[in-house]
Parts: structure tokens; C-alpha cells; sequence
């Protein structure tokens, strides 16, 4: 079974500072997948950032970084220089990459605002 | 670029009806799934599909079925819907050859239930 817990319901960040936003997983599968997305009010869920259990460097997409400590099981997002457009819904989610049909699991996200 | 797209954004039903959301996606995807989303709760996979006319149940699947007579299309049907059934419900799919590929994302329809 997988377990996805992020623990920050809320935050806030300053616009322009960098924030962190917590993920830790739980899973058997030797060889997974970890996925952030956002979702601002209108709903829709953006895919942000990807990382492989078995990738070396953590992944980066702009102004998204994703801190990855396999031996943590850890799998922070951290966005730098924060704007007013990213006040959203953030969801973490796994898959383990040799489970059929792709199915994920997701946390039950942390919603950010950013303040001018 | 990909697109999933869901009958309709917002629905208001009476309980004991039943209802169909709709999900279509043009990217020739083999998986297909339905969630809903309640808030605290994260996202809550009622059914996946993996291929025409399979189906598998999620985590929550109880009150609910599902239909996928043509790939690109995957319908949730709530046989008899109840007011504990008002939730988003969000769709998505993927593709079976690359795990590493995210799932797609429809706009979710926000189901109200009197």
C-alpha cells in the first residue's frame, strides 16, 4: 500500500520569498514515481514537477524544485520567488512505476497563499 | 496538447436521481480514472479503467459504476444519488506506456445534491 502525508494544511509566504511545502510517502514498491500539482480555485489540477525514485538529481521546472531524500521518504516542494498566482491547492502524489493502470495516491494537500 | 473534458462544471440534483458525468479525453490514453475531492480528504480514486471495457474499483466505489464502451470516453454514473455524494469530481487519464507521464487532468464538475 502507499501512504502520501503532507502535514501543512495552510501556509503563507511573503511575495517573492522562497517556501517549502512538506511531503513524506510511504510505499513497497522498489521503484516509484512522486508528482506535485496545483490546483487553483477554478479546479483544475496543473501538473508541476516530477521526480523518479531512481533519478540522482532532484528535479527542477522553473520556479519549482522538488527536494528529494529518498532515505527520508521525503519529497518537499519548494517554490522560489513566490507571486500572487501561485496561491493555490498543492497536492503530493505517488505511483509506483510497476503497478498496472498507473494508479496514484495523493496527499490531502496544503493550500499556500501568498501575501503582497 | 492533451485534453480531458467533463460534460459539465457544475451540476444540481435531487437525491434519488440518478446521474451520468461524462469524461473525454483525445489523446488515445488506456487509463482513465475518476476521483473525488472533499476537502481535507485530498483525492479519492472511485474507479480506474485500463482499457474498453474494463474497470477496476478505487478506494471509495460504493454508491457508484462506471461505463467505457469507447476508449476515449469514461462515464460515472451515481445509480441513486444521495446528498453524501456532493463532492468535485475530477477525471483523468494517462498513458500505459509511460508510468513516468502524469495523469491529465479534466475541470472537475462540482456536484451539488439537495
Amino acid at each position: 500500500a502507499q501512504k502520501i502525508t503532507q502535514t501543512q494544511p495552510g501556509m503563507f509566504v511573503q511575495e517573492k520569498e522562497a517556501v517549502t511545502l512538506d511531503c513524506t510517502y510511504d510505499t513497497s514498491d522498489p521503484s516509484y514515481g512522486l508528482f506535485w500539482y496545483k490546483q487553483p480555485s477554478s479546479g483544475e489540477m496543473i501538473f508541476l514537477i516530477y521526480q523518479g525514485s531512481y533519478d540522482q538529481q532532484n528535479a527542477t521546472e522553473g520556479r519549482y524544485s522538488l527536494n528529494f531524500q529518498k532515505a527520508r521518504k521525503s519529497a518537499n516542494l519548494v517554490i522560489s520567488a513566490s507571486q500572487l498566482g501561485d496561491s493555490a491547492m498543492y497536492f503530493c502524489a505517488m505511483r509506483g512505476l510497476n503497478t498496472n493502470a498507473g494508479k496514484s495516491t495523493f496527499g490531502d494537500g496544503t493550500t499556500l497563499t501568498v501575501k503582497p | 496538447d492533451v485534453k480531458v473534458t467533463q460534460s459539465s462544471r457544475y451540476l444540481v440534483k435531487r437525491t434519488g436521481e440518478k446521474v451520468f458525468l461524462e469524461c473525454v479525453q483525445d489523446m488515445d490514453h488506456e487509463n482513465m480514472f475518476w476521483y473525488r475531492q472533499d476537502p481535507g480528504l485530498g483525492l479519492r480514486l472511485i474507479y480506474f479503467s485500463y482499457d474498453v471495457k474494463m474497470k477496476e474499483k478505487g478506494d471509495i466505489p460504493e454508491g457508484y459504476s462506471v461505463s467505457r464502451e469507447k476508449k476515449e470516453r469514461f462515464s460515472l454514473i451515481l445509480e441513486s444519488a444521495s446528498t453524501n455524494q456532493t463532492s468535485m469530481y475530477l477525471c483523468a487519464s494517462s498513458s500505459a506506456l509511460d508510468a513516468q507521464e502524469t495523469q491529465y487532468f479534466g475541470p472537475g464538475t462540482r456536484l451539488l445534491v439537495l
